[in-house]
């Protein structure tokens, strides 16, 4: 099984900060995602890649952009960040043997 | 936009029950479904899925799949009070990478 690494637990930033996400995997699948998890509304996406410098935007792409320059890695980017950012952030590499999805540990990203 | 929608519980069962939990979609062309165990303060983990009408078993779990009645739920046996968590039904529209999720449904197991 794929290992999908999130490189902060926990991140506090300010309000117009820029701010990077970043997810790595530790195989070479093509499919990454970003969700973000919020209460009452669920998990949406954010963007996703299906491979390098792939991208297509999921149901929530305002404020945000990504990066995939390498198979392994897929960054999210905050532009400016606001408190309406303030939210639990997934990583998620699909694998393509068996379909399944596999979330990294996720970012739990608050703005002040 | 396609969607999933689930039980909003909460659900709450005693010790060694039956648990039933049930998801319904909105793109008939769906392929491929999920269900994630998610523990507060955790991100979702895998428990099943399922690809294929009919039920589909993995110890305590099973799944079970109705394409023409667009239709999916996750049974959980002998219901232990670690079971408890909040459970995620994900499912892979046609044509399309992406899962989409629903709400989830949050269960607790009383001893």
């Amino acid at each position: 099984d794929v290992k999908v690494t999130q490189s902060s637990r926990y991140l506090v930033k300010r309000t117009g900060e820029k701010v990077f996400l970043e997810c790595v995997q530790d195989m070479d699948h093509e499919n990454m995602f970003w969700y973000r998890q919020d209460p009452g509304l669920g998990l949406r996406l954010i963007y996703f890649s299906y491979d390098v410098k792939m991208k297509e935007k999921g149901d929530i792409p305002e404020g945000y952009s990504v990066s995939r320059e390498k198979k392994e890695r897929f960054s999210l980017i905050l532009e400016s960040a606001s408190t309406n950012q303030t939210s639990m952030y997934l990583c998620v590499v699909r694998e393509p043997v068996d379909y399944g999805y596999t979330f990294g540990s996720g970012t739990r990203l608050t703005v002040v | 936009q396609k969607e999933v929608e689930q039980n909003s519980g909460p659900l709450s069962v005693p010790e060694g029950a039956i648990a039933s939990l049930n998801c319904t979609y909105s793109d008939r062309v769906s392929q491929s479904f999920f269900w994630y165990r998610q523990y507060s303060g955790k991100s979702p983990e895998l428990i099943m899925s399922i690809y294929s009408n009919g039920d589909k078993e993995d110890g305590r779990f099973t799944a079970q799949l109705n394409k023409a009645s667009q239709y999916v739920s996750l049974l959980i046996r002998d219901s232990q009070p670690s079971d408890s968590a909040t459970y995620l039904c994900a499912v892979n529209p046609g044509g399309s990478e992406k899962l989409v999720f629903g709400k989830g449904t949050k269960l607790t197991v009383n001893p």
